[in-house]
């Protein structure tokens, strides 16, 4: 299975600050359609994960601008321009190429 | 709107058996493919299973596998899971998660969850 390695695993924000989490993975995820098949969720306390970033970048659906991924190949990152409050949880990266699906280790975001 | 309900959660004995649901609205569901994840408490998120829109084609993660069966019901928008010889490790919530294309596997909407509880 394909390892997706997070960090940090702890991230405290001051509101207003940028944040950027990283996640590798063991395997390339680009695939020849040009596609990296890389998603990013949230999971806020208490609720079911949410979709973030799918695509390796692209926001989904009511997702705002100051949220962002990029990367390619084996190495991304989601960048936060400015935390708000909004965005305390826990932030999973997940490849979609390789059956089974896998998980990063989950990135915990608190406010300072 | 996009809903997932699951149901079928419980306390059940080490070597028992639980069926879970998931009823699901507001989309296509014959034209999904659907999936299973998990997590366990205070734990990161496990993918357990995926199911073909005309339910032909399944698979499972090891941790799992010969002791879950998934199947759907396209004639009642219906996804099941049903679990044997369940084991301590097996104590988790359960989410029903649909792929934002059909047979993608990014994952746009989940369920509320359901947990399931396995002890003595």
């Amino acid at each position: 299975d394909i390892v997706m390695t997070q960090s940090p695993l702890s991230l405290p924000v001051t509101p207003g600050e940028p944040a950027s989490i990283s996640c590798r993975s063991s395997q390339s995820l680009l695939y020849s359609n040009g596609y990296n098949y890389l998603d990013w969720y949230l999971q806020k306390p208490g609720k079911s994960p949410q979709l973030l970033i799918y695509l390796g970048s692209n926001r989904a659906s009511g997702v705002p601008h100051r949220i962002s991924g990029s990367g390619s190949g084996t190495d991304f990152t989601l960048k936060i321009s400015r935390v708000e409050a909004e965005d305390v949880g826990v932030y999973y990266c997940m490849q979609a190429l390789h059956t089974p699906n896998t998980f990063g280790q989950g990135t915990r975001l608190e406010i300072k | 709107e996009v809903q997932l309900v699951e149901s079928g959660g419980g306390l059940v004995q080490p070597g028992g058996s639980l069926r879970l649901s998931c009823s699901a609205s507001g989309f296509t569901f014959s034209s999904f493919a659907m999936h299973w994840v998990r997590q366990a408490p205070g734990k990161g998120l496990e993918y357990l299973s995926v199911i073909s829109s005309n339910g032909s084609i399944t698979y499972y993660a090891d941790s799992v596998k010969g002791r879950v069966t998934i199947s759907r019901d396209n004639s009642k928008n219906t996804l099941y899971l049903q679990m044997n010889s369940l084991r301590a490790e097996d104590t988790a919530v359960y989410y029903c998660v649909k792929p934002w294309a059909p047979k993608g596997f990014s994952f746009d909407y989940w369920g509320q969850g359901t947990l399931v509880t396995v002890s003595s």
